[in-house]
């Protein structure tokens, strides 16, 4: 089975933009978080997302939003964008939404705003 | 408030040693998953181990071994007879129990940079 794939791999944004970042979860996994990792850190939470709806968002401004499709894949999108949301963005999903639930990640979008 | 502390920030070793990676955890629950992720460069996390806080029970798989200390609210990993392969940045997590919106969140240590030299 395939792995959590996000796309696109790599981004070069100018700050005011705005990007929409994708990810497909595992088969059968309902779930689906975004976390940002800026360099020399670890993953910070941005959002959850199970059977289409949200049910936890991190400490991030309302420039970000997501939203969870039909077919559990799920988007990403920051506005008006800043230099400091230059990071690695982590996609993951899980089978169920609960915290013992492991978190299987994706290869990341390296999003890079200038 | 919850909070991942891994003090190491990188860890350099020759290899077939041994290291061991320290996590140390703060959480008001009595209830609450720790886990650990590898991240290669590729920058993937790669799921190594989930730990519910009321099985304090060691764990080894292979070359790695875990040992959750919940009186010193530790949980370190070993590598035994390490290799090139395992160099990567090391994550400890943890997750505690669903509740509102945090739901499901993983909360993360700043990671160890682990080399291993051949």
């Amino acid at each position: 089975d395939a792995g959590v794939t996000q796309s696109p791999t790599h981004l070069i944004k100018t700050r005011g933009q705005h990007v929409t970042l994708r990810c497909s979860p595992i088969s059968g996994h309902k779930s689906v978080s975004w976390y940002q990792q800026v360099l020399g850190q670890g993953p910070q939470f941005i959002f959850q997302y199970y059977e289409k709806e949200e049910r936890g968002r991190g400490n991030f401004p309302d420039r970000f939003s997501a939203r969870q499709f039909p077919n559990y894949s799920s988007e990403l999108n920051v506005n008006a964008l800043l230099l400091g949301d230059s990071a690695l963005y982590l996609c993951a999903s899980s089978l169920l939404a609960g915290g013992n639930s492991p978190l299987h990640f994706g290869n990341g979008t390296r999003l890079t705003v200038t | 408030a919850q909070k991942v502390t891994q003090a190491q920030t990188e860890i350099s070793v020759v290899e077939k040693e041994d290291v061991t990676l320290d996590c140390v955890y703060e959480t008001r629950d009595t209830t609450y998953y720790l886990f650990w992720y590898k991240q290669p460069p590729s920058g993937e996390l790669v799921f190594l181990i989930r730990r519910n806080s009321f099985d304090e029970q060691n764990e080894i798989s292979g070359r790695y071994s875990w040992n959750f200390q919940k009186s010193t609210s530790s949980f370190n990993f070993t590598i035994t007879a390490s290799q090139v392969v395992d160099s990567a940045v090391y994550f400890c997590a943890l997750s505690e129990p669903d509740r509102g919106s945090t739901l499901g969140r993983l909360y993360f240590g700043r990671g160890t940079q682990l080399t291993v030299w051949p």
